[in-house]
């Protein structure tokens, strides 16, 4: 069974500060992985989708980087900003369960000015 | 565009009623999900459909029915109501469940039983 683990649980951090958030999966035969984005009491945004065929994918100042073969995922935020506080939520598709999304638990992010 | 819209948006419900959860997405999806999310428990998938009349059990689907009758909307149902059902419910959509394409979610229904 997958099983999605995401370090850490939260995070604080000063506005301006680099940042990395941390997934780690435990069955590496997946077909994607994803980072979302949800704001308190809101739906979920996709942020980034890497195939697992891909290394990376950059939007903005955000940039997801994919190791599956140690089954492992990092979303680094470069100078963040009060708007980037939301929980973070690492999800993969595929390996036993194909086209279905297996969720991490999410990391609480606040960026303080 | 709308999206993906829930209906309702917040409910509270007695041990043992019933209520259905609405689902409706505007973007011609093929592919439907209900989940739930709890606290320390990440979201977990309930059921999905992968097309119109069609549904399938996905992780968590004991006290659950669902029904895809149009292929528009997506409903959840509750037949008896337990305090363990107590969850904030997402709804999302996605065209296919190819690698590339990502998933849509609504904005969420909190339910609380009693």
């Amino acid at each position: 069974k997958q099983e999605v683990t995401q370090i850490p649980a939260a995070l604080s951090v000063p506005e301006g500060e680099n940042l990395v958030l941390n997934c780690s999966f435990t069955d590496s035969a997946i077909y994607n992985l994803q980072w979302f984005r949800q704001d308190p009491g809101k739906g979920l945004t996709s942020l980034l989708l890497i195939q697992s065929s891909q290394r990376e994918q950059t939007s903005g100042r955000l940039n997801a980087s994919l190791d599956k073969s140690s089954g492992r995922s990092t979303l680094y935020i470069a100078a963040s900003q009060p708007g980037d506080s939301a929980t973070y939520l690492c999800a993969v598709t595929g390996g036993t369960s194909y086209g279905k999304l297996t969720f991490g638990q999410g990391t609480i992010l606040t960026v303080h000015p | 565009n709308a999206g993906v819209t829930q209906t309702p948006k917040f409910r509270v419900l007695k041990t043992g009623q019933s209520m259905t959860l609405l689902c409706a997405q505007d973007m011609n999806h093929e592919y439907m999900y209900w989940y739930r999310q709890d606290p320390g428990m990440g979201l977990r998938l309930i059921h999905y459909s992968v097309g119109e009349g069609t549904t399938a059990k996905g992780e968590v689907p004991d006290g659950y029915n669902v029904s895809r009758l149009k292929k528009q909307n997506f409903l959840l149902g509750l037949e008896s109501a337990a305090p363990s059902q107590t969850s904030v419910y997402f709804c999302a959509s996605s065209y296919s469940m190819n690698r590339g394409e990502t998933q849509y979610f609504g904005p969420g229904t909190r339910l609380l039983v009693l």
